[in-house]
């Protein structure tokens, strides 16, 4: 069963837009949740993270999550696009009982354009 | 502080030969892990590691052995590669404490 689901495996915003970049999940124990991003031909690095506490999440670059437990959602945002934020983005969680084993979602490409 | 290094970046192997993909983490963090990326799929976990002398299997093991001899690093091994496993491998190692993987840059192996 999948445990994350990203819906849209690309997006595309203007310079300047709103990014929203959209995360399921699928446990009925609150996961611990993460957005990781891929710049090309490198490794993930960590945007931001929820474990506890609270629920809107700010992480690096302008970008920030909020985790939505009715909706059993956690989608990415950010205010203003700016073309350095052209990359892969990833969805991940650790699942309650699964250890520290992160189970990946299938990744968004984000376009920014001109 | 190198953080997580990955040896070598290229590799390009023809059926049924053998490889050691090294991974190495000057941060002394406990876990250690190997991924595969393929396109669409995200990443998928291979083997991993909680601690030297340790290995666990992961969601995709087979065709791959993993050794933790020293605790800074972690050794993936394809005994008889497939073209199957032409991916992008990536290293990550976590400190026991945070739930924050680090990866290395990847290495990117194609089989004939």
């Amino acid at each position: 069963a999948q445990s994350v689901t990203q819906l849209g495996s690309h997006v595309s915003v203007s310079e300047g837009a709103l990014v929203l970049l959209r995360c399921n999940y699928s446990s009925s124990v609150p996961p611990y949740l993460f957005w990781y991003v891929q710049y090309p031909n490198q490794g993930l690095q960590l945007l931001l993270k929820y474990t506890t506490g609270a629920t809107l999440v700010k992480g690096i670059n302008g970008f920030e999550a909020e985790f939505k437990k009715s909706e059993t959602s956690f989608h990415l945002t950010k205010p203003s696009a700016h073309m350095s934020d052209a990359a892969e983005y990833f969805c991940a969680v650790i699942l309650t009982g699964g250890g520290n084993k992160l189970t990946f979602g299938t990744g968004t490409q984000l376009k920014v354009e001109l | 502080n190198a953080g997580v290094t990955q040896t070598p970046k290229f590799r390009v192997l023809k059926t049924g030969q053998s490889m050691t993909l090294l991974c190495a983490q000057d941060m002394n963090h406990e876990y250690m892990y190997w991924y595969r990326q393929d396109p669409g799929m995200g990443l998928r976990l291979i083997h991993y590691s909680v601690g030297e002398g340790t290995t666990a299997k992961g969601e995709v093991p087979d065709g791959y052995n993993v050794s933790r001899l020293k605790k800074q690093n972690f050794l993936l091994g394809l005994e008889s590669a497939a073209p199957s496993q032409t991916s992008v491998y990536f290293c990550a190692s976590q400190t026991s404490g945070s739930h924050e993987q680090f990866f290395g840059p990847g290495t990117r192996l194609t089989v004939l």
